[in-house]
Parts: structure tokens; C-alpha cells; sequence
């Protein structure tokens, strides 16, 4: 596509459920991160896949958040029993290739857990 | 451990007049950092980048400086229109560890008064 594409763009959950948040990279574009934004704070890093090598997972939290990218394409981002700490905005990028520091980001997936 | 960290959450300028926005950073091993611009209600976009072995790089109105030597570096925006408000993030990598994430600075809302 012509951009990163997230879904949903807004989403409102109780606490407790999990939340599945979706991300549609550049075609093409072999590197794919996730990041947070939290009220206030800058970019957290949280994920990053790169073609068919293992995932960095060194930025996700806890043990609820998961995340998997099918195809080398498109990526889901899962956080189980969700927390109200949890509410951010996720923002998914997607790069050329491991060298190409000029991510393009998606818009973005506003989570409020209530 | 914030190791980068925008110090002024806000900053404003008169239109026509030099933005200057301000990044420290920690971690000696970054050699490669990034200014990227963010609208609301939108990802952020790449808007220049810098490598550790230069100290200055422009591409138009804007100017990234950095010192080395004392962990900083700067953007300015001459001269600053009101298309240039909105919140400015620095970002730092350390290419030579192998290191694909870029960490983030918490932004900067700059916002240009006519």
C-alpha cells in the first residue's frame, strides 16, 4: 500500500479482555517495529521484526503482550488482560531493510482501558 | 533511563523567526539520530538525520547540529512557518552495535505564532 495502514484507529476495552491491534506495513518493506506512546511520554520501543529473523522483543512489558507478523507482511500486536496502564497510543513503522533508520509510521491505535 | 531526553516539553516562535529545539543524549555508542515531526491525530514523519561523523547537515530550512562531545544535538527551523507547528521527537541509534531500534526523546510541541 501507500502507507502503514493500523486498525483499528480507536479502541475502548474493559479491563481484563485482550485486544488484538493490526498493522499493514509498506509493501515490500522487510523491517516492521511497534512503539507507545503513553500520556505525556515519548516513543517506547517495543517489538521489531526483520524478514524471517527472530523478532527483538526486548522492549514488550510483560508477558501479556505478544505480537507476530504472518508472511513477513502483516504484523498483529496482542495485549491479554489488558490494564489500564496499557492505555497508549500503539504506533506501528515500517522500513526498507534493517539499514533504513527513516521509519515510515502508521497513525496509530488510540487504546483507553477502562 | 531515559538516554534521550528532550528537556523543553514546549516551545514557541514567532513566524519568520529561528526555531531551535533541543536533544541530550546518554549513551556514547549512538552514532546515528534523527528529528522526526508529528501532527496530531497522526504517525510521525522522518524529517532529517544526522551520522555521528558530521557535525552539521541541511536540507532546506532545516539544520541539524551535533555535538559530539557534549551529548547534543540541535534543529532549527529558519525561517519558522506555521506548517511547522506541531510536536518535534529526536531519536538516536547505535548502528555499530548492530541495533536496529531507535530510541526516542519524550518531543517537543512547538507551535509558531503568526
Amino acid at each position: 500500500g501507500a502507507g502503514v495502514s493500523q486498525s483499528p484507529s480507536n479502541k475502548v476495552t474493559e479491563k481484563g479482555k485482550d485486544v488484538e491491534l493490526r498493522c499493514d506495513p509498506i509493501s515490500g518493506h522487510t523491517a516492521l517495529y511497534w512503539y507507545r506512546q503513553s500520556l505525556g511520554q515519548g516513543l517506547e520501543f517495543l517489538i521489531y521484526f526483520q524478514g524471517n529473523s527472530a523478532p527483538d522483543k526486548s522492549g514488550l512489558p510483560s508477558d501479556r503482550f505478544s505480537a507476530e507478523r504472518t508472511g513477513g507482511s502483516v504484523s498483529t500486536l496482542t495485549i491479554q488482560r489488558t490494564q489500564q496502564e496499557d492505555s497508549a497510543v500503539y504506533l506501528c513503522a515500517s522500513s526498507r531493510d534493517r539499514e533504513d533508520y527513516g521509519y515510515t509510521f502508521g497513525s496509530g491505535t488510540r487504546l483507553t482501558v477502562v | 533511563d531515559q538516554q534521550v531526553k528532550q528537556n523543553s516539553p514546549s516551545l514557541s516562535v514567532q513566524e519568520g523567526r529561528i526555531s531551535i529545539l533541543n536533544c541530550d543524549y546518554t549513551n556514547s555508542m549512538f552514532d546515528y539520530f534523527l528529528w522526526y515531526k508529528k501532527y496530531p491525530a497522526e504517525g510521525p514523519t522522518f524529517l532529517i538525520s544526522i551520522s555521528s561523523i558530521k557535525d552539521k547537515n541541511e536540507d532546506g530550512r532545516f539544520t541539524v547540529f551535533l555535538n559530539k562531545s557534549a551529548k547534543h544535538l540541535s534543529l532549527h527551523i529558519v525561517p519558522s512557518q506555521p506548517g511547522d507547528s506541531a510536536v518535534y521527537f529526536c531519536a538516536a541509534s547505535a548502528t555499530n552495535l548492530g541495533a536496529q531500534k531507535l530510541v526516542f526523546g519524550q518531543g517537543t510541541r512547538l507551535t509558531i505564532n503568526p
